[in-house]
């Protein structure tokens, strides 16, 4: 089991419809990120959020909107999605800083289609 | 110009057999780290092993060892005893020790396939 919790696991929605993914940890780590992996490639970040601020925004449409309600708490509001927006949803936490040697952990995402 | 360049795109080992999964990096900061993931077809990463720019010593994680060459800025993965269980991808990731400490560079992957 992983410590990192994502729910739901799979998530099928049409392009109005409006869902929100949830990610939780209770590892007490201060930085969460979101990634998108599409099928035989690296995931890629989306955002990062560091004691509960958004941090990094990798340019990411505005249909995805992002939320830090508490320290153990990510969520990924989705909105008017694309096609091409189907996907594995990842989402890790890491400590913020200190030793270089902390990994990023990792839940077991959420796969979304968008029909 | 790429941080993290993994060349094989796929490696196919016979069970019990070692196996090295390739890795170059390309940072210009003296403190930076390199960990290995896995990523069975379930979706889930697992990280596997860790290696800092100051440690002098290879790391070992059990089957897993990190064959660091920091002149020639590489940190392969050695699987020994390659396992069924081992078929997986797997991806290369670096972070650097300065700016944008929470960004992670990940590799394009290496899917090996365990043969038995």
């Amino acid at each position: 089991d992983t410590e990192v919790t994502q729910t739901p696991k799979h998530l099928v929605m049409g392009m109005t419809n409006k869902k929100s993914l949830k990610c939780e940890q209770h590892m007490g780590h201060r930085a969460m990120y979101w990634y998108k992996q599409k099928a035989k490639k690296p995931p890629e970040l989306m955002f990062v959020y560091s004691y509960e601020k958004l941090s990094i925004n990798e340019s990411v449409p505005s249909r995805f909107s992002p939320e830090c309600p508490n320290s153990s708490l990510l969520n990924l509001h989705l909105h008017a999605l694309q096609p091409e927006d189907s996907a594995l949803y990842l989402c890790a936490s890491s400590q913020v800083r200190g030793s270089s040697n902390q990994p990023q952990h990792f839940g077991d995402g959420t796969r979304l289609s968008i029909l | 110009a790429q941080k993290i360049t993994q060349t094989q795109p796929g490696m196919f080992v016979q069970e019990k057999e070692a196996v090295t999964l390739d890795c170059t990096y390309d940072t210009s900061d003296q403190s930076y780290g390199l960990f290995w993931y896995k990523q069975p077809s379930s979706g889930e990463m697992i990280f596997l092993i860790y290696q800092g720019s100051y440690d002098e010593q290879n790391a070992t994680e059990g089957r897993y060892s990190l064959n660091f060459q920091k002149a020639r800025k590489s940190a392969n993965l050695v699987i020994s005893a390659s396992q069924l269980g081992d078929s997986a991808m797997y991806f290369c990731a670096m972070r650097e020790g300065t700016y944008n400490f929470n960004k992670f560079y990940f590799g394009s992957g290496t899917k090996l396939n365990v043969k038995p």
